[in-house]
């Protein structure tokens, strides 16, 4: 079965400042995308950015970035620029090929501070 | 934009009703998921459905069924709802092509049994 890990339950930053998010993953499987959500108090989930993980290169989208280590099994989120409309909760999950589901991780919630 | 909606953000029910939730999505997805969210658990899921009338359990699907009659609507089930069923519960579709894959979440129903 595959796993998310997420190991900061509450991360806070300084406005403009840099956070990086961490994530780890469990699978036997070589095929799956990886995601980061965010989830404001709206409670809207909103995708922020995606990985193919037979993609070498880092995905990235505007202020947010990931580092993607394959072997490693490891994808963290780098927001950069800090605002304070990116405080939410952040989740990572994983999906394997095909019509399967999200596996989600615990979740990280964010506090930018002005 | 695609939408994916449930028809309720608040619901309060008594112990032993049964609760319908329900969820429409507008983009002809396949796959539509039910996950329940709770703090310091990250997203659970409860059920999923790769198609019209077609289920599979979750990792926590006890107390909780589902229908799936129509393509587009995905409805959960609380057969008789216990007070250890409130919580948020999420609904999400999603597509696989051969390009990739991405989930799409509803607003989400804060579910409240008393």
């Amino acid at each position: 079965a595959q796993t998310v890990t997420q190991s900061q339950p509450e991360m806070s930053v300084q406005e403009a400042e840099t956070v990086t998010l961490s994530c780890t993953y469990d699978t036997s499987e070589s095929n799956y995308y990886l995601f980061w959500y965010k989830q404001p108090p709206s409670r809207q989930m909103i995708l922020v950015i995606r990985q193919e993980a037979y993609k070498q290169q880092n995905a990235t989208e505007n202020r947010f970035s990931v580092n993607f280590q394959k072997a490693a099994k490891s994808f963290s989120l780098k927001i950069s620029d800090s605002q304070l409309g990116d405080t939410a909760m952040y989740f990572c999950a994983f999906i394997l090929s095909g019509n399967t589901p999200l596996v989600f991780g615990k979740g990280t919630r964010l506090s930018v501070i002005a | 934009d695609v939408k994916v909606t449930q028809s309720s953000r608040y619901l309060v029910k008594r112990t032993g009703e049964k609760v319908f939730l329900e969820c429409v999505q507008d983009m002809d997805h396949e796959n539509m998921f039910w996950y329940r969210q709770d703090p310091g658990l990250g997203l659970r899921l409860i059920y999923f459905s790769y198609d019209v009338k077609m289920k599979e359990k979750g990792d926590i699907p006890e107390g909780y069924s589902v229908s799936r009659e129509k393509k587009e609507r995905f409805s959960l089930i609380l057969e008789s709802a216990s007070t250890n069923q409130t919580s948020m519960y999420l609904c999400a579709s999603s597509f696989y092509r051969g390009s990739g894959t991405e989930a799409f979440f509803g607003q989400g129903t804060r579910l409240t049994v008393v």
